[in-house]
């Protein structure tokens, strides 16, 4: 149940894209189609904002997408927006009814 | 609306123990699995232990195995978690959240701080 390894933090200006990368292993990312993106603002609960690796919930805007290549899941988020500044964090399921997040990545926007 | 509300948390000496508790409304409690995942100050987001809607699944993560017991009364709607010989290291936020193994949504709670320190 090692945590999930992700960039300590990414910048961009308003109006760029930043991605924002998620290496697992083949237990966890390279195994299910089941990783999951929070967005979090400090002293707040984590924000749901893509699921099954490419899903956006309802509400969540479409500058926000997901994909996954091997063992490695990717959150893309164009357009950047002043709002968007958050720490970003990874999460995939580890096989029987297990998780596993990322580290975490604080986006700046400049 | 969906709604969480933790409580519970406290201040504790290591080695001793606290009950968390999860209030849930808005949605039937009873048709959907729940998690605690956990927050140290300043740090990442790290799961912390599973139950399936009716309790017979029931899942931890190594680093509270043995000490910690999730359950849930879903006559109260209520999740709970036991924490037992509780040690520096689980000093963190406790979340509630309502998410399973194929979910499209996931709802969390504001969270209760547990602070381990003598």
């Amino acid at each position: 149940q090692s945590a999930l390894t992700q960039p300590a933090s990414v910048s961009g200006s308003p109006g760029q894209s930043i991605t924002i990368s998620c290496t697992g292993t083949s237990s966890d990312v390279g195994s299910y189609n089941l990783v999951s993106w929070y967005q979090q603002h400090p002293g707040k609960a984590p924000k749901f904002m893509i699921y099954e690796g490419n899903k956006r919930p309802s509400g969540v805007s479409d500058r926000f997408s997901g994909s996954k290549s091997g063992n490695t899941a990717s959150l893309t988020i164009s357009g950047l927006q002043a709002e968007d500044e958050a720490d970003y964090y990874c999460c995939s399921y580890a096989g029987n009814t297990t998780w596993v997040f990322g580290g975490g990545t604080k986006l700046t926007v400049l | 609306e969906v709604q969480l509300v933790e409580s519970g948390g406290d201040l504790v000496q290591p080695g001793g123990s606290l009950r968390l508790s999860c209030a849930a409304s808005g949605f039937t409690f009873s048709s959907y699995s729940m998690n605690w995942v956990r927050q140290a100050p300043g740090k990442g987001l790290e799961w912390v232990s599973y139950i399936s809607s009716s309790s017979d699944t029931i899942s931890y993560a190594d680093s509270v195995k043995g000490r910690f017991t999730i359950s849930r009364d879903n006559a109260k709607n209520s999740l709970y978690l036991q924490m037992n010989s509780l040690r520096d290291e689980d000093t963190a936020v406790y979340y509630c959240a309502r998410f399973g193994v194929y979910s499209s949504s996931s709802h969390w709670g504001q969270g209760t701080l547990v602070t381990v320190s003598s």
